[in-house]
């Protein structure tokens, strides 16, 4: 696709529950990343995929954040009993590999834990 | 003690102004330097992209890095109301590792 997806765009859940948010990065684009912002915060690092492989998950906070990327290209951040603290729009962005261009973002999933 | 410290704002400025957005740091390491653009409900977007020290210009806008002083700089020349959005800079210790970002400045632009 033309830019970078994340699905679904807004994702409310009750305290305790499981959810699953995913990202199709742009075709090619072999580095994937995981961010999160909170309101009036900058983008927080959680996991960098390399490939199938997680290259540094020293972000994720705590064992209840987990994130896949079976196949190379779409990527899952899975996050289980959910807290009203995980409330945060999770970004996901894509790039080749290097800084020369820029990471690409997405327009983010706006999770709320009520 | 964050590792970038931003100035959150908010920045109102009139249409034509100068701006001056800042960042500090405190680890020497990172050696490459971003400034990102957010509108509301949107992903951050690059707009400049800067390795160690120096100066980089693109159209209206100027980044600036000290190293010495750990302390970037992103002018904005000819400010337009489009501009209006959250300023983020960005910095990383290699190619292709995580960025980190500061706060944010929320400029707005007035006509």
């Amino acid at each position: 696709g033309a830019g970078v997806s994340q699905t679904p765009s807004n994702k409310v859940t009750e305290k305790g529950k499981y959810v699953e948010l995913r990202c199709d990065p742009i075709s090619g684009h072999t580095a994937l990343y995981w961010y999160r912002q909170s309101l009036g915060q900058g983008p927080e690092f959680l996991i960098y995929f390399q490939g199938t492989g997680a290259a540094d998950d020293s972000g994720l906070p705590n064992d209840r954040f987990f994130a896949v990327r079976p196949e190379g290209s779409v990527s899952t951040l899975k996050i289980q009993r959910t807290e009203r603290g995980d409330s945060a729009v999770y970004l996901c962005a894509s790039s080749f590999g290097g800084l020369d261009y820029g990471y690409t973002f997405g327009s983010g999933t706006r999770l709320t834990v009520v | 003690q964050k590792e970038v410290e931003q100035d959150p704002g908010p920045l109102s400025v009139p249409e034509g102004a100068i701006v001056s957005l800042n960042c500090t740091y405190s680890n020497s390491a990172f050696q490459y330097f971003m400034w990102y653009r957010q509108y509301s409900r949107k992903g951050p977007e690059l707009l400049m992209y800067t390795y160690s020290s120096g100066n980089k210009e693109d159209g209206r806008f100027t980044a600036q890095v000290d190293k010495s002083s750990k302390y970037i700089s992103l002018f904005i020349r000819d400010s337009q109301p489009s501009d209006s959005a959250t300023y983020l800079c960005a910095m990383s210790y290699n190619q292709g590792g995580k960025l980190i970002f500061g706060q944010g400045t929320e400029l707005s632009v007035k006509p």
